[in-house]
């Protein structure tokens, strides 16, 4: 049973256009993290979402923590070809301390 | 440069050869981790460690072993390597204090493991 569950795992879409991948759990967390990996290198951090129905932006990447604390989304305006590689969202379970819990990820391509 | 290390980054062994994959970080993070990353199955944590000789078990420890005998070394042992221990593996570190009690991770570049 995946704790954190994203949606959809692959994507493929034509570049300028929009798209929002989802990361959803039925525990609460008392955080969530996004990740991207590219091909042949470790994950890199993109933003941390702390507070229920916090919205923080990163250029065209908007994140998104559900105000209950058991979910998150993250939506690309305009996606570009670099914007291609595998998203993931991970967290810490409130209470849990250390214990990371990772989604199974989204693969996006986004053609020129 | 801040860095995690890992070596080596390509292992091919045969099973039930112990090997050990080396972690270390400049950083002086007191967290430090271990994860295989599979196919669809997205990054599990095997082991991690919130300060020096402090361990604990992620969600597949079976098969692993760790040790944090200095802050920036983490080593992943695996006594007898299986087949099914073949995968890609991570190491990753965090500060727990202030802001980064939240465990925002820094990754080093992978191992390629395959057993046969």
């Amino acid at each position: 049973t995946q704790l954190l569950e994203q949606s959809p795992q692959f994507l493929s879409i034509q570049e300028g256009e929009n798209l929002t991948v989802y990361c959803n759990s039925s525990s609460v967390f008392s955080s969530l993290q996004w990740y991207r990996q590219e091909p042949g290198e470790g994950p890199v951090l993109l933003v941390t979402v702390v507070t229920g129905g916090e919205v923080k932006k990163l250029k065209r990447l908007t994140f998104q923590f559900g105000d209950a604390r058991k979910d998150s989304s993250l939506h690309i305006t305009a996606a570009q070809p670099g914007d291609t590689g595998l998203y993931l969202c991970a967290g810490v379970r409130s209470g849990n301390t250390g214990k990371l819990i990772f989604g199974q990820g989204t693969t996006l391509q986004v053609k020129p | 440069e801040a860095q995690v290390t890992q070596n080596p980054r390509y292992l091919i062994t045969v099973t039930g050869k112990k090997l050990t994959v080396t972690c270390s970080q400049n950083m002086n993070h007191e967290y430090m981790s271990w994860y295989r990353q599979d196919p669809g199955l997205g990054l599990r944590q095997i082991y991690y460690s919130m300060n020096v000789e402090v361990t604990d078990k992620g969600d597949v420890p079976e098969g692993y072993k760790v040790s944090r005998k200095e802050k920036r070394n983490f080593p992943l042992i695996l006594e007898s390597p299986s087949p099914n221990q073949t995968s890609l593996y991570f190491c990753a570190s965090s500060r727990t204090s202030g802001r980064s009690r939240f465990y925002e991770q820094y990754f080093g570049p992978g191992t390629r493991l395959t057993v046969t």
